[in-house]
């Protein structure tokens, strides 16, 4: 069965700090992406990644940063937290050609 | 060009009615359309699919209509349940397997 998981279901962080929030997918996808999603704006596309070591940015990318290292790990980083990061981050993965699948989320708080 | 419009933000159904979910997109490239469904906790999962070359996909009560002249589509969630009440995200990518562009998502309550 597909499983994308993802390091943390919440977070509470203080403004400033570095935060990192993994992914991992066990369905040896090539494609990785992180969205955050805000009430009335949908899911919005943070950073992407079509192989081991390539990223891409995606439409709202600005004070975030992204590592894959390996092909079933992907992470966000946050370099220096703001408040208006709180959001919830949602994970996906895919194949060339198949449909994204989505980890349960991270709800970040950033106080 | 890149976005997809939803409509409407929120809906609420009597159980047994046809729930009704709108988006227009502007790029004539998007190739694949998905609905998404997602449940409070959880992250979306895919619901139903189509590309451009069919007018209608039907997957049990749920059937997406796709107007490709008027570059809209919409979800039918007919004989709608309480248990269908989540939130529903339409999106348009280039290639099914690359980045996806959402609607602003519709927040459906259907009650008993």
């Amino acid at each position: 069965d597909v499983k994308v998981t993802q390091s943390s279901r919440y977070l509470v962080k203080r403004t400033g700090e570095k935060v990192f929030l993994e992914c991992v997918q066990d369905m040896d996808h090539e494609n990785m992406f992180w969205y955050r999603q805000d009430p009335g704006l949908g899911l919005r596309l943070i950073y992407f990644s079509y192989d081991v070591k390539m990223k891409e940015k995606g439409d709202i990318p600005e004070g975030y940063s992204v590592s894959r290292e390996k092909k079933e790990r992907f992470s966000l980083i946050l370099e220096s937290a703001s408040t208006n990061q709180t959001s919830m981050y949602l994970c996906a993965s895919s194949s060339m050609v198949k449909t994204q699948y989505f980890g349960p989320g991270t709800r970040l708080l950033v106080l | 060009q890149q976005q997809v419009k939803q409509s409407p933000q929120s809906l609420i159904v009597q159980k047994g009615g046809i729930s009704i979910i709108n988006c227009a997109y502007e790029n004539t490239a998007f190739d694949y359309f998905p609905w998404y469904q997602q449940f409070p906790g959880k992250g979306p999962a895919l619901l139903i699919a189509i590309r451009p070359d069919v007018s209608e996909k039907k997957e049990g009560r749920f059937t997406i209509s796709f107007n490709k002249s008027a570059k809209q589509f919409s979800l039918h969630i007919m004989d709608s349940q309480p248990g269908d009440s989540a939130t529903y995200f339409c999106a348009a990518s280039i290639g099914q397997g690359g980045k996806l562009i959402f609607g602003q998502g519709t927040e459906l309550s259907v009650k008993p």
